[in-house]
């Protein structure tokens, strides 16, 4: 069973420039929520999608935008790169009609530098 | 606002110590706590669950308690090892399923043999 899978691993953009990051979740998944973490600090939450729809989102700007695909699978988009969008991008996923606490499963990261 | 900490950034024990993390939290009262481990470049890997109604929760070697008036949890590690040097986080989840995680910056343990 494979778990959350990301592409790509590492992607370096520069400033200005636009991005796409890639997400498939855990089999029998079909929540996908997006994070953000920049060195030395915690995941960020940017986005959840579920049902092919924004659920909830954080305190992220409009450049951030997302979409999920009939298969579960996610995207991740970012315009308008700027110095400090350079983190490790996160997707975890997990069932939303889970009874216990939404545990996530989190994929490897995409490490994104903007120079 | 909202505020999760976790009381230190780093810890350095010796091996088959007990290591103890503190996680604390204002303005926020979680239905659920949860402990993640994250190594260097990878994603976090989730280790313990604890729901508001319980005290404490049990894994081996790993403990976690959740006090809610003091709001506060308690991750320990018993007999550590040196391949349980990473980081570790504290993540706050509301009471609604499929809400976000609010995750704590982290404490990297360091365990030396």
């Amino acid at each position: 069973d494979a778990g959350v899978t990301q592409s790509p691993t590492h992607l370096i953009k520069t400033r200005g420039q636009q991005v796409t990051l890639r997400c498939s979740p855990k089999s029998g998944h079909d929540t996908v929520s997006w994070y953000q973490q920049a060195l030395g600090q915690g995941p960020q939450f940017i986005f959840q999608y579920y049902e092919e729809e924004e659920r909830q989102r954080g305190n992220f700007p409009d450049r951030f935008s997302g979409h999920q695909f009939p298969n579960y699978s996610s995207e991740l988009n970012v315009n308008a790169l700027l110095l400090g969008d350079s983190a490790l991008y996160l997707c975890a996923s997990t069932q939303v009609a889970r009874l216990e606490g939404d545990t996530q499963y989190f994929g490897p990261g995409t490490r994104l530098t903007v120079l | 606002s909202q505020k999760i900490e976790q009381n230190s950034e780093a810890l350095n024990i010796q091996e088959g110590k007990t290591a103890t993390l503190t996680c604390n939290y204002t303005n926020y009262s979680p239905a659920y706590l949860q402990w993640y481990r994250q190594d260097p470049g990878r994603g976090p890997v989730f280790l313990l669950l604890i729901r508001e109604n319980e005290k404490e929760k049990r894994k081996e070697r790993l403990k976690v308690t959740f006090d809610t008036t003091l709001k506060q949890s308690l991750f320990h590690i018993t007999a550590s090892q040196p391949a349980d040097s990473a980081t570790y986080l504290c993540a706050l989840e509301r009471r609604q399923a499929g809400t976000a995680l609010i995750f704590g910056k982290g404490t990297t343990l360091s365990v030396s043999s």
